[in-house]
C-alpha cells in the first residue's frame, strides 16, 4: 500500500481564493481524520469521518472550511474564501476505527496564503 | 473531552543521555497511548504504543510506562542519539478520535 496519500503537496495562493486538499486514505481504513499543524498551535483536529460519515467537526475554525468525504477512498478540505492565517501544514490521517488501532498520516500539505 | 498535556516542550539531552517526556490525560475511558516521532518537515509517525492492559512496553531504546490510575504515560529513550533529534508527541484514544498533546521538542547534543 502507498499509505496516505495527500495532494498538492505545497500550495501557495492569494488571500480570497479557493483552495481545495485532497486525501486519499489507506485501502481498507474507514476513519478519516484532518488535522492542521502550525507553530503557534500545535497538531490540532479539524474533523474526522467514520465510514464516510463526519462524526465530529467541532474542529473547524468558521464556515469557511468545509469538508467532504464522497466514498471510502476519497476526502476534500476546502477552504473558501482563504486568509493568511490559513497558512499551515494540513495533515490527512486514516485508520481502521477502533481501540488500539495505529493512526496512519499523510505527507501533507503546506499551504501558503499571501 | 478528553485534555492531554505534555512535558516538558522543550528538552535537550547529551549524547548518550536518556530523556523523559511525560503526558496526562483526563478521560479515564482512553485506553490506547501512542507515541509519534515527527522530524522537521516530515509526517508524525508513530515509534511506540501501549494499551491500557499493559503497564510497560519497550522496543530497543524507546520504553512507555503507563499508570492509568494516576492518568499518566511516559516515553523513555535511553543512549540518546542525535538522530533521535526530532518533535515527540503523546496522544490518547478511546476508539474514537485521538487526542495529542502539545509536543516536545528534543535535541540531542552530539
Amino acid at each position: 500500500d502507498a499509505g496516505v496519500i495527500q495532494s498538492p503537496r505545497h500550495e501557495v495562493t492569494e488571500m480570497g481564493q479557493e483552495v481545495t486538499l485532497r486525501c486519499k486514505p489507506i485501502s481498507g481504513h474507514n476513519s478519516l481524520f484532518w488535522y492542521r499543524q502550525t507553530m503557534m498551535r500545535g497538531l490540532e483536529l479539524l474533523i474526522y469521518f467514520n465510514n464516510n460519515v463526519p462524526i465530529d467537526d467541532s474542529g473547524m475554525p468558521e464556515d469557511r472550511f468545509s469538508a467532504k468525504m464522497p466514498n471510502a477512498s476519497f476526502s476534500t478540505l476546502k477552504i473558501q474564501p482563504s486568509e493568511p492565517r490559513d497558512s499551515a501544514v494540513y495533515f490527512c490521517a486514516s485508520t481502521l476505527w477502533g481501540v488500539g488501532n495505529e493512526q496512519f498520516f499523510g505527507p501533507g500539505t503546506r499551504l501558503t496564503v499571501l | 473531552g478528553e485534555n492531554v498535556e505534555q512535558h516538558p516542550s522543550t528538552l535537550s539531552v547529551q549524547e548518550g543521555d536518556s530523556a523523559v517526556i511525560k503526558c496526562t490525560y483526563s478521560d479515564s475511558a482512553s485506553n490506547y497511548f501512542p507515541w509519534y516521532k515527527q522530524e522537521l518537515g516530515k509526517r508524525p509517525q508513530l515509534i511506540i504504543d501501549i494499551r491500557s492492559n499493559v503497564g510497560e512496553k519497550k522496543d530497543q531504546r524507546i520504553a512507555v510506562t503507563l499508570n492509568k490510575t494516576a492518568k499518566h504515560f511516559s516515553l523513555h529513550i535511553t543512549e540518546t542519539q542525535p538522530e533521535d533529534s526530532a518533535v515527540y508527541f503523546c496522544a490518547t484514544n478511546t476508539g474514537n478520535q485521538f487526542y495529542f498533546g502539545t509536543g516536545t521538542s528534543l535535541t540531542v547534543i552530539p
